[in-house]
């Protein structure tokens, strides 16, 4: 995951928003993903953002993406407990589409 | 519609011992991705699977090894293992190489 960055800790209250923060280096990245980790789990595909769009926005979640300094975030409104979990973004490459290259995770708490 | 499943859920084996990871893709899926995730990071692809063929691979050695059957199914085999090995293996299923993957529950290894 060194191509990919996140930072690896964010701690919110219940009904606030949280915004994580993933930075890349790929000038060539197609697709650009969020996956949500909860504990001795597999990966669950929360969204996703083509390159040539700036943002998106699915129910709680809303995707930025800022292309020229290579950054993205995700944002999720009203944060529940049921949120807590590590938090992946991946992107995919042009050269290389079939691979995804993940950063360390973030892990968001959720404090009642 | 069941989603992307692996076997066995855990595992222990030994150093210089092979293991087999199986995994079955979501219906109307075709291509499996691998990826192993050490504990604290994220996700590193492993190798892909399309037709039956290994399409993409990243630096893994020989020792990893695939293949894709033709209900579209897949195996991991690790040769040799290494207390390194140890870590959670995850599959991800895509309806194409270069569409977007679903993953598995995965399987945790543990090598002693």
């Amino acid at each position: 995951g060194e191509d990919v960055e996140q930072s690896l800790f964010l701690s919110v209250r219940e009904g606030d928003s949280s915004v994580i923060n993933c930075t890349y280096t790929d000038s060539s990245s197609t697709y650009l993903y969020w996956y949500k980790q909860e504990p001795g789990a597999g990966l669950q595909l929360l969204t996703y953002i083509f390159s040539n769009m700036d943002m998106k926005q699915d129910q709680r979640l809303t995707v930025l993406l800022n292309k020229k300094d290579k950054h993205l975030s995700l944002r999720i409104a009203d944060t529940q407990t049921g949120d807590s979990a590590i938090y992946f973004c991946a992107e995919s490459r042009s050269s290389n589409t079939g691979k995804l290259i993940f950063g360390q995770g973030t892990t968001l708490q959720v404090k009642p | 519609d069941a989603g992307v499943t692996q076997s066995p859920t855990h595992l222990i084996k030994t150093r210089g011992q092979q293991v087999t990871l199986r995994c079955s893709p979501k219906s109307g899926h075709d291509t499996v991705s691998w990826y192993q995730q050490a504990l604290g990071q994220g996700p590193q692809f492993i190798f892909q699977y399309y037709e039956e063929e290994e399409r993409q691979r990243g630096n893994f050695p020989d020792r990893f090894s695939g293949h894709q059957f033709p209900n579209y199914s897949s195996e991991l085999n690790v040769n040799a293992l290494l207390l390194g090995d140890s870590a959670l293996y995850l599959c991800a299923s895509s309806p194409g190489q270069q569409e977007t993957q679903y993953f598995g529950p995965g399987t945790r290894l543990l090598v002693l």
